[in-house]
């Protein structure tokens, strides 16, 4: 059965203060990874999506890494509009997406 | 270019009634979905739909039904609203590697 993990439930970071989230995941056939910005009363935003191991994508103080068992999104000097549910989500064979529970992530200035 | 609409935004139902969540999205993606958000379980997958015509269950799909006569519209129907199923809940399309998110709707079961 596909699952996906993400850890912690819920980070706080002092602004500058870098750090990672964690998403494991097992899924038959994996598709793609895609990681999702989420702000209160609204719906998830597209961020990135991975394909394969090793791969990497960056955008503004964000970068995404997959391995074959998690991938983590790298929060370099985050700011406070960084503040938002952190949401990962695989695609498996059969086009389902499924996604985790999330990293609610508060950035404190 | 509005993307995913959804209606209502904010509904409150009584347990026994039905109702249909809108949806329509102006990108001409055959892939579209229906999600539900509960506090601590993230996004589950209530039914998809891979074109008009075609659709499938997801991982929660009992109490809720769901049709796709054209590329545009996606509708999703409480057979008979159970409090169970207070929730927020988002459509989605998906075009090449993106899925695009509703506003989502609010839904009280009381």
């Amino acid at each position: 059965e596909d699952q996906v993990t993400q850890s912690p439930e819920a980070l706080r970071l002092q602004e500058g203060e870098s750090s990672s989230l964690n998403c494991s995941y097992t899924v038959s056939g994996l598709r793609g990874l895609f990681w999702y910005r989420q702000d209160p009363g609204k719906g998830p935003e597209f961020l990135f999506t991975l394909y394969s191991a090793g791969e990497e994508k960056e955008k503004e103080r964000l970068k995404a890494t997959l391995t074959k068992k998690e991938s983590f999104l790298h929060i370099t000097a985050p700011k406070p509009e960084d503040s938002a549910t952190y949401l990962c989500a695989v695609e498996d064979g059969g086009f389902k997406t499924i996604f985790g529970a999330g990293t609610r992530l508060f950035v404190k200035a | 270019n509005a993307g995913v609409t959804q209606t209502p935004k904010f509904q409150v139902l009584k347990t026994g009634q039905s109702m249909t969540l809108q949806c329509a999205q102006d990108m001409n993606h055959e892939y579209m979905s229906w999600y539900r958000q509960d506090p601590g379980m993230g996004l589950r997958l209530i039914h998809y739909s891979v074109g008009a015509g075609i659709t499938d269950q997801g991982e929660v799909p009992n109490g809720y039904n769901v049709s796709r006569s054209t590329t545009e519209d996606f509708p999703l129907r409480l057979l008979s609203a159970a409090p169970s199923q207070t929730s927020v809940y988002f459509c989605a399309t998906q075009g090449g590697n993106t899925i695009y998110f509703g506003e989502g709707s609010w839904l009280t079961v009381v």
